[in-house]
């Protein structure tokens, strides 16, 4: 089993609608969870991260983690067309060396 | 003009060149990184260093090699290419724990590599 699975997709919506993005995770022992956003030909970049359970919100954006469920989602409130990318989430990890496991990223696209 | 730069921006190359992919940056941050990405797989680390002196292998060293220049410099060497090497290499830095918990880490534009 993966450490962080995400469905690739690619998903698409309309402008406006609400999506939904999602990761799920094996290790109980992950803390914060990060996502992070990829414009085509671009490095990511981080959007937002969360400790623990619970929801954080950054505009449009909102951050959700379920650790009873090991599931963490992210959600864009009226999505508009520069929202899409690849978002992809990312949870850091110190054991043995530290590194970020990335999920695979799945592909928005947010059409007029 | 951008933080972290990466050159090339594109490169094919054949089978069994050595090929060295360049990152530099502005940041003044201690760790440096380098991932790949491929379709499916997500990003997967490569090397990484926390400071000039110290070099680290992450997940898939093997077929790489890295070099640490100078604070702002790290680069990225396949010392005999093959095609299984296709994908976009990205480097990063980060000056985590000064910031707060997270590790966010700043990544560059990319460099697409393509092995025939």
């Amino acid at each position: 089993q993966k450490e962080v699975e995400q469905d690739p997709g690619p998903l698409s919506v309309p402008e406006g609608a609400i999506v939904s993005l999602n990761c799920t995770y094996s290790n109980s022992a992950f803390q914060y969870f990060m996502w992070y956003r990829q414009y085509s030909r671009k490095g990511p970049e981080l959007l937002m991260y969360t400790y623990s359970s619970g929801n954080k919100e950054d505009g449009r954006f909102t951050a959700q983690v379920d650790k009873s469920s090991k599931y963490i989602s992210l959600f864009i409130r009226d999505s508009q067309p520069s929202d899409s990318a690849t978002y992809l989430c990312a949870i850091p990890f110190s054991g043995g060396y530290n590194k970020l496991i990335f999920g695979a990223g799945t592909r928005l696209a947010v059409h007029p | 003009d951008a933080d972290v730069t990466q050159t090339p921006r594109n490169r094919i190359t054949k089978t069994g060149k050595r090929i060295m992919l360049e990152c530099s940056q502005t940041k003044g941050h201690d760790r440096m990184y380098w991932y790949r990405q491929d379709p499916g797989l997500g990003l997967r680390l490569i090397y990484y260093s926390f400071d000039v002196k110290d070099i680290n292998k992450g997940e898939i060293s093997d077929g790489y090699s890295v070099s640490r220049q100078a604070q702002a410099k790290f680069s990225l060497s396949l010392e005999s290419a093959i095609p299984n090497q296709t994908a976009l290499y990205f480097c990063a830095t980060s000056d985590f724990p000064q910031r707060g918990p997270v590790d966010t880490q700043y990544f560059g534009p990319g460099t697409r590599l393509t092995v025939l």
